[in-house]
């Protein structure tokens, strides 16, 4: 069974700082990895998605990269600003027309 | 382009009553997800649709929960009896399904309390 585990659960950084967001999960057959930011009292917002065969997804100051045989992802925020501050989601789809799977979350406090 | 369209937004209800939620997907999205969301948690599939078929309903407590979509667009979820346990968000999410890359899309969400 495909288990999806983020660390850590929460995270404080001062303005300005570069930072690294894990997930880890159990199986590495997958199909696609999504990140997801999540506001207080929100939906989910789609940050990057990246299909099996990549190893990396850029946008703007977020990159997400992906490493299956580890079963490993990690997103990777520049220049962090108090606006970043929201809990980050993981979530795995293990095939094509299967549901995400999700970890629990960081959630990063970004302080001015 | 419209979002996922979910309500109401907020509910609160006393334990053993009912509910429903509506969730109106994006345009052309032929597979609708429902998940619960328990605070702290990360969300939960209740139950997965492409068109007006049910893909994946393994983790639906049906003694209590039910989904329909008729027509293959709009769904409602409802829960009856309610249990404490089920104040939680829930969460509705679409994406075209079929072979596409399969990125998801949710709505804001539903958030139910039981007293």
């Amino acid at each position: 069974k495909q288990e999806v585990t983020q660390i850590p659960a929460a995270l404080s950084v001062p303005e300005g700082e570069n930072l690294v967001l894990n997930c880890s999960f159990t199986d590495s057959a997958i199909y696609n990895l999504q990140w997801f930011r999540q506001d207080p009292g929100k939906g989910l917002t789609s940050l990057l998605l990246i299909q099996s065969s990549q190893r990396e997804q850029t946008s703007g100051r977020l990159n997400a990269s992906l490493d299956k045989s580890s079963g490993r992802s990690t997103l990777y925020i520049a220049a962090s600003q108090p606006g970043d501050s929201a809990t980050y989601l993981c979530a795995v789809k293990i095939q094509a027309g299967t549901a995400l799977i999700f970890g629990k979350g960081t959630t990063l406090s970004v302080s001015s | 382009e419209a979002g996922v369209a979910q309500s109401p937004r907020y509910k609160i209800i006393e334990k053993r009553q009912s509910v429903a939620f509506w969730c109106n997907p994006i345009s052309g999205h032929a597979t609708l997800y429902w998940y619960q969301q328990i605070l702290g948690q990360g969300p939960k599939l209740l139950i997965q649709f492409q068109n007006n078929g049910v893909v994946d309903d393994s983790q639906l407590p049906k003694d209590r929960f039910s989904a329909e979509r008729l027509k293959g667009v709009d769904s409602t979820l409802k829960i009856q009896p309610a249990k404490l346990e089920d104040s939680a968000v829930y969460l509705c999410a679409s994406s075209l399904g079929g072979s596409d890359f399969g990125e998801l899309f949710f709505g804001e969400g539903s958030r139910l309390t039981v007293l």
